[in-house]
């Protein structure tokens, strides 16, 4: 079975600066989807990014990047120009590609606050 | 453009209620839709995932019985707590999926408080 493990509870960055959180994994698949979702206090779950693991190239969405070490099972996610609206839980999950389910895998979750 | 609507966002009920929560994609037909729950400070833990038209397929230590889904149309899934217990309170949250591999989108959650 996937695990997904975020070792860090909680995590704090000042405005303006960059912040990274960190994410493994533990799989047997050799294609899959790795995810970031960033939950605010209005409990709406939003992705912030995500990365097919066939592709060696790390995803970018703006401000958010990831660095993807297949080998290491890694996927980290850096935060730059950090702004208040930020500050969240931010979840890294897992989904197998192909077959009939679909679901997602979560880590526990990194409480990010954003110091103005 | 993939919204999905969640309803209630909050309910409170005395024990031995049974609640109904729905969860409908908005502005694309969802083949396949999930079901979470999380307990406070907790991540997302799946209960069940159904596909429209068939029985949904259960976690497993999540009774079926007590968590009912329906998955009849394309744009509705609803999940039913019977005979709810304190126990049963919870943030129940739903996504929605066009089909199994593509992204889900998620609702908005749904606070739910037996007492």
């Amino acid at each position: 079975a996937q695990t997904v493990t975020q070792s860090q509870p909680e995590m704090s960055v000042q405005e303006a600066e960059t912040v990274t959180l960190s994410c493994t994994y533990d799989t047997s698949e050799s294609d899959y989807y790795l995810f970031w979702y960033k939950q605010p206090p209005s409990r709406q779950m939003i992705l912030v990014i995500r990365q097919e693991a066939y592709k060696q190239q790390n995803a970018t969405e703006n401000r958010f990047s990831v660095n993807f070490q297949k080998a290491a099972k890694s996927f980290s996610l850096k935060i730059s120009d950090s702004q208040l609206g930020d500050a969240a839980m931010y979840f890294c999950a897992y989904r197998s590609y192909g077959g009939s389910q679909g679901n997602l895998i979560f880590g526990k979750g990194t409480k990010l606050s954003v110091k103005p | 453009g993939a919204v999905v609507s969640q309803h209630p966002s909050r309910v409170i009920c005395k024990s031995g209620t049974s609640v109904k929560i729905e969860c409908r994609s908005l502005d694309f037909q969802a083949t396949t839709m999930f079901w979470y729950r999380q307990f406070p400070k907790q991540s997302l833990m799946l209960m069940a995932t159904s596909n429209e038209g068939s029985k949904a397929t259960y976690e497993q230590g999540v009774e079926k019985d007590k968590f009912l889904i329906n998955h009849a149309s394309l744009t509705l899934s609803t999940l039913t707590v019977t005979s709810a217990h304190p126990e049963d309170s919870s943030f129940y949250i739903c996504s929605a999926a066009s089909t199994a591999n593509q992204p889900q989108h998620f609702g908005d959650g749904t606070r739910l408080s037996i007492l």
